[in-house]
């Protein structure tokens, strides 16, 4: 049960874009549309961002978009803002003896 | 509102147990399957655990299979964690949260803390 790969951190401007990538296998991220990613600012609960690799849920900005091509997924986020600033997780299911994997995390810092 | 409001965590010594609330509201509880995660201080999110609406599928990661036992009672809207031979690598924060729709986890709890030290 090895975690999905991201970078450990990327950075960018206000109203910049920025991509976070997510590297798993054909037994996750590869093999199925279900590529989610979370947003989490310090001492808070995750908050789904993106689901089935693309999807945005309801008051969700259309700023964060997400796509994946083979066994990398992607986050973008574009027009970086100031409240961006969190730590993004992607997750995935799995055809393995667990259910979702999650991605080590990034830490997105906006200058 | 969905609203998931996590309990039980606290300090306890390696090799104890602890059982851990998951108390919901907001929504039809029996129909959604549910999920415990957790996060180490300073790291990344681990998925623990899952049951499936009635109880009849859970899975459980390596690192908690014969130690951790997920269940639920719908009747109580509530999720439960029982955790067995308590190591120092299981302090965490505990999330529980609801299964959107497959392997989707929206939302989540507040989370709990759960401390194993001597």
């Amino acid at each position: 049960q090895s975690a999905l790969t991201q970078p450990a951190s990327v950075s960018g401007s206000p109203g910049q874009s920025i991509t976070i990538s997510c590297t798993g296998t054909s037994s996750d991220v590869g093999g199925y549309h279900y590529v989610s990613w979370y947003q989490q600012h310090p001492g808070k609960a995750p908050k789904l961002m993106i689901y089935d690799v693309s999807d945005r849920p309801s008051g969700v900005s259309n700023r964060f978009s997400g796509s994946k091509s083979g066994n990398t997924a992607s986050l973008t986020i574009s027009g970086l803002q100031a409240e961006d600033e969190a730590d993004y997780y992607c997750s995935s299911y799995t055809s393995t003896s667990a259910y979702v994997l999650f991605g080590g995390g990034t830490k997105l810092t906006v200058l | 509102e969905v609203q998931l409001v996590e309990s039980g965590g606290g300090l306890v010594q390696p090799g104890g147990s602890l059982r851990l609330s998951c108390a919901a509201s907001g929504f039809t509880f029996s129909s959604y399957g549910m999920n415990w995660v957790r996060q180490a201080p300073g790291k990344g999110l681990e998925w623990v655990s899952y049951i499936s609406s009635g109880s009849s599928s859970v899975y459980y990661a390596d690192s908690v299979k014969g130690r951790f036992t997920i269940s639920r009672d719908n009747a109580k809207n509530s999720l439960y964690l029982q955790m067995n031979s308590l190591r120092a690598e299981d302090t965490a924060v505990y999330y529980c949260a609801r299964v959107l729709t497959l392997s989707v986890l929206e939302p989540w709890g507040q989370g709990t803390l759960i401390t194993v030290s001597s």
